[in-house]
């Protein structure tokens, strides 16, 4: 069982509308990340969270717009999105950005196909 | 910049057999994690083995061992007894000691495994 829980699992979405992922984690971790990740590629960092303020933006398109409602909450609000950002979309959770040897726990991540 | 290579795209194994994946990195920090990940179809990312630069003894997990060159920086995975759930991308990640520090992944390496 995953200790990071993401839904939806799968995601349709036309270019118009808006959607929302969501990750949960109960590890007490204070560092959450969201990646997005092509077929047979690595995952790309898009968000860091550190004690639930933004410390990392990857220079991410302002249509990717992540909230951090609590240290266990991670969402990613989505919008006018274009077919180039199907993906799927990870999300991780690790004891804390500062703690280098600390891995990160993935979740089993949102498929998301934009039509 | 640090990077991460894993040069082999593909490999292949029979079941029962021992097959190695290679990772080189390159970095100017001293101290540092290395880690593999394991991606299967089921889509998480799962940690499988995690070695400290600072200690020369070669991390071991079972079945999975590793062979860590640091003067080399090189970081290869060893998979002992291999069963057929270990057929997955695998991906092998670099992270510095910094407080900001992200984790830099290699582009991967799928393994399939022969019955």
């Amino acid at each position: 069982d995953t200790e990071v829980t993401q839904t939806p699992k799968h995601l349709v979405m036309g270019m118009t509308n808006k959607k929302s992922l969501k990750c949960e984690q109960h590890m007490g971790h204070r560092a959450m990340y969201w990646y997005k990740q092509k077929a047979k590629k690595p995952p790309e960092l898009m968000f860091v969270y550190s004690y639930e303020k933004l410390s990392i933006n990857e220079s991410v398109p302002s249509r990717f717009s992540p909230e951090c409602p609590n240290s266990s909450l991670l969402n990613l609000h989505l919008h006018a999105l274009q077919p180039e950002d199907s993906a799927l979309y990870l999300c991780a959770s690790s004891q804390g950005q500062g703690f280098y040897n600390s891995p990160l726990h993935f979740g089993n991540g949102t498929r998301l196909t934009v039509t | 910049a640090q990077t991460v290579t894993q040069s082999q795209p593909e490999m292949s194994v029979q079941e029962a057999e021992t097959v190695t994946l290679s990772c080189t990195y390159d970095t100017s920090e001293s101290d540092y994690y290395l880690f593999w990940y394991k991606q299967p179809p089921s889509r998480q990312m799962i940690l499988v083995i995690r070695q400290e630069a600072y200690k020369q003894q070669n991390a071991t997990e079972n079945r999975f061992s590793v062979n860590f060159q640091k003067a080399a920086k090189s970081f290869s995975l060893k998979i002992s007894d291999s069963q057929l759930g270990d057929a997955a991308m695998y991906f092998c990640a670099y992270r510095s000691s910094g407080a900001n520090s992200k984790l830099t992944f290699g582009k991967g390496i799928t393994l399939s495994v022969r019955p």
